[in-house]
């Protein structure tokens, strides 16, 4: 199995909802990332996960919640989010941090 | 911080034509720079990397790049274009200390047939 999936594919949820996206590799990586891509501009980093830990956070607001509860498996949760959060979410995993990230396909979001 | 530069934010080729896509960064240190690609509709593919050694890198699908330290450059290129090579092209470095990854601004390249 070489690649990342992320589910679902797409999500619209209301500004009081709670959700959560997956993330899922199973090539032995031990380092896992997320991304939020807004429309026409490039990922920005959200979180990395090296073996299960947290190891950068880039300054992201509490209502994004990063969880890594094995080394396979990466979820966001989400909770009151606001419209501009609207955007595609990549996840992505490398063997370790610090080496070839692959990404999946992203779960696009719609923030009602 | 490190800051990556894509100059050309669309370019329009016919098939056949070939292809150089300006990347520049700025960042003293030791990076990894890397080249991704995004088809309409799919994920960000990796298209190539350089880590270390021959500056002159290979990658899939004909593509290949130059790292020239000197001009803090990573251009990729590809002697000639097809149809299937309409994507955007993001150019990405990695600086070898905080392993943080930053990407350009991307390239969105239409081949017409």
């Amino acid at each position: 199995d070489t690649e990342v999936t992320q589910t679902p594919k797409h999500l619209v949820m209301g500004m009081t909802n709670k959700k959560s996206l997956k993330c899922e590799q199973h090539m032995g990586h031990r380092a896992m990332y997320w991304y939020k891509q807004k429309a026409k501009k490039p990922p920005e980093l959200m979180f990395v996960y090296s073996y299960e830990k947290l190891s950068i956070n880039e300054s992201v607001p509490s209502r994004f919640s990063p969880e890594c509860p094995n080394s396979s498996l990466l979820n966001l949760h989400l909770h009151a989010l606001q419209p501009e959060d609207s955007a595609l979410y990549l996840c992505a995993s490398s063997l370790s941090h610090g080496e070839t990230q692959y990404f999946g396909p992203g779960t696009r979001l719609l923030v009602l | 911080a490190q800051s990556v530069s894509q100059h050309n934010h669309h370019v329009i080729l016919s098939e056949a034509a070939s292809l150089e896509l300006g990347c520049n960064y700025s960042y003293g240190g030791t990076v990894n720079l890397f080249w991704y690609v995004q088809y309409p509709g799919q994920h960000l593919q990796l298209l190539l990397k350089y880590f270390s050694g021959d500056p002159l890198v290979k990658g899939i699908k004909g593509f290949e790049a130059e790292f020239i330290k000197s001009k803090f450059s990573f251009n990729l290129r590809k002697p000639s274009v097809q149809w299937s090579d309409t994507a955007e092209y993001f150019c990405a470095v990695r600086d070898t200390g905080f392993q943080k990854l930053v990407f350009g601004t991307g390239t969105r390249l239409l081949v017409s047939p």
